[in-house]
């Protein structure tokens, strides 16, 4: 069965460090979206992309924040300049269609950052 | 924003028992899906259901998206049923409810 992989599962990283995050959505999907979940915490949309361009994004999602689909098959999220309260589980997710049609979204396995 | 509240928080049963979760949210969506979040934090799809009902071994789930509701309904709970139960309406993204921490002892 297709799924989302996500790399690498676990980052570890000094404050102020650029990190980037790789998913590879499932291959005939066309929207792809990054996720977070603090510890403890509900999980919170970042940023949704389609058609090499970014459909939303969140308050969250501001210019530390980055997502680029370097080639067909990888989604990546670049963190440009780590901060402590960016330590989270990050989790990628792809659907096949947008919100008016059926736009069940699967989601990978998470990666955990952890900014020291 | 549409606001998502998901009932009980938390909830500790016994291996067998029945169980019913509840998704109240705020405004119409288009859509409404159900994960569980297994203790080694992966998010498992369970349910794509923006109406009606619909099962899958133990679990079901119905939305009465007229009334701005779903239920997740657990037959004869099990171990591994433990974890929390997210529920995610969505518009153009999954907008999140705090969860239900479900606990099943042996």
């Amino acid at each position: 069965e297709p799924e989302v992989t996500q790399t690498p599962s676990h980052q570890v990283t000094q404050m102020g460090q650029e990190v980037i995050l790789r998913c590879v959505p499932i291959s005939n999907h066309l929207y792809f979206y990054w996720y977070r979940q603090i510890l403890g915490q509900k999980v919170e949309f970042l940023v949704s992309f389609y058609n090499n361009e970014i459909s939303e994004k969140s308050e969250i999602f501001d210019d530390q924040f980055s997502v680029e689909r370097p080639d067909g098959s990888n989604f990546t999220l670049k963190i440009r300049s780590t901060k402590l309260e960016d330590s989270a589980m990050y989790f990628c997710a792809s659907s096949l269609a947008g919100a008016e049609f059926y736009n069940e979204q699967f989601f990978g396995p998470g990666t955990r950052l952890t900014v020291l | 924003g549409i606001q998502v509240e998901q009932s009980p928080p938390d909830l500790i049963l016994q291996e067998g028992a029945n169980s019913t979760l509840r998704c109240n949210f705020s405004d119409s969506v288009n859509n409404l899906q159900w994960f569980h979040q297994n203790p080694w934090g992966q998010l498992i799809n369970l349910f794509y259901i923006p109406s009606g009902t619909k099962q899958n071994g133990r679990l079901s789930a119905t939305t009465v998206a007229t009334e701005r509701y779903s239920l997740l309904y657990i037959s004869s709970s099990q171990t591994t049923d433990s974890g929390v139960y997210f529920c995610a309406p969505c518009n153009y993204q999954l907008i999140w409810g705090a969860g239900t921490k479900l606990i099943i002892k042996p």
